[in-house]
């Protein structure tokens, strides 16, 4: 869907351990995404980009950081994996700053 | 915190039945969007609509926007068992850039 890829699919992993979700597109699309989805919360934006090297904090931010180095890759790391941080995640893309296309998530569980 | 509130938060109907889905939201936006989840896929977008506009079509889909009461119907017309899924509205503050605020969703089921 819209050349987006998400990986991996799935992982679990426990508290304490780093995590790096990847993002990778083939669309050449200038702004790219991290949300959550939780239960009962919808999508809550964590980190976009806007360019290579240029990032800024969405509305749940804390506890990630993003890399974006090359245009079609958009990483999303845990420093310390917390429980509070199970979660689907998604990848999202846009050329114009509207409408956004995602990709089909990554569903992290964090014992 | 959510911009966006749908309700109601599940609705059940009969194909080929009409389906109305409604979005709140709390402060003056650029546009409001309807986007479609799948189980266990991402959002697909279906529809945007720009704070100028009031009504907008596309194939059988209706979506208002009432700026006045800060919100927003979609409307899927005679529905299939290919339209069950989530439906979410998102917006875009003003002056908020490309940042996207969702809503919670409407869980839509549609039975033969």
């Amino acid at each position: 869907d819209a050349g987006i890829t998400q990986s991996p699919r799935h992982k679990v992993t426990e508290t304490g351990t780093p995590v790096t979700l990847r993002c990778h597109q083939t669309e050449n699309h200038r702004y790219m995404y991290w949300y959550r989805q939780d239960p009962g919360h919808g999508l809550r934006l964590i980190h976009y980009s806007y360019g290579v090297k240029d990032t800024d904090k969405g509305e749940v931010s804390d506890g990630y950081s993003v890399s974006r180095s090359k245009t079609e890759d958009f990483l999303l790391t845990l420093e310390s994996a917390t429980s509070s941080q199970t979660s689907v995640y998604f990848c999202a893309i846009s050329e114009d700053p509207q409408p956004q296309h995602f990709g089909d998530g990554t569903r992290l569980s964090i014992l | 915190s959510q911009q966006g509130e749908e309700d109601p938060q599940a609705l059940s109907i009969q194909e080929g039945e009409n389906a109305t889905m409604n979005c709140s939201y709390k402060t003056s936006i650029n546009n409001l969007q309807w986007y479609r989840q799948n189980s266990g896929r991402g959002l697909v977008h279906l529809i945007l609509i720009r704070s100028n506009e009031r009504e907008k079509h596309s194939g059988r889909l209706r979506v208002t926007l009432d700026t006045s009461k800060k919100s927003s119907s979609l409307l899927i017309t005679a529905s299939r068992a290919a339209d069950t899924a989530s439906y979410f509205c998102a917006t875009t503050p003003t002056g908020g850039g490309n940042k996207l605020t969702f809503g919670t969703g409407t869980q839509l089921k549609v039975e033969l």
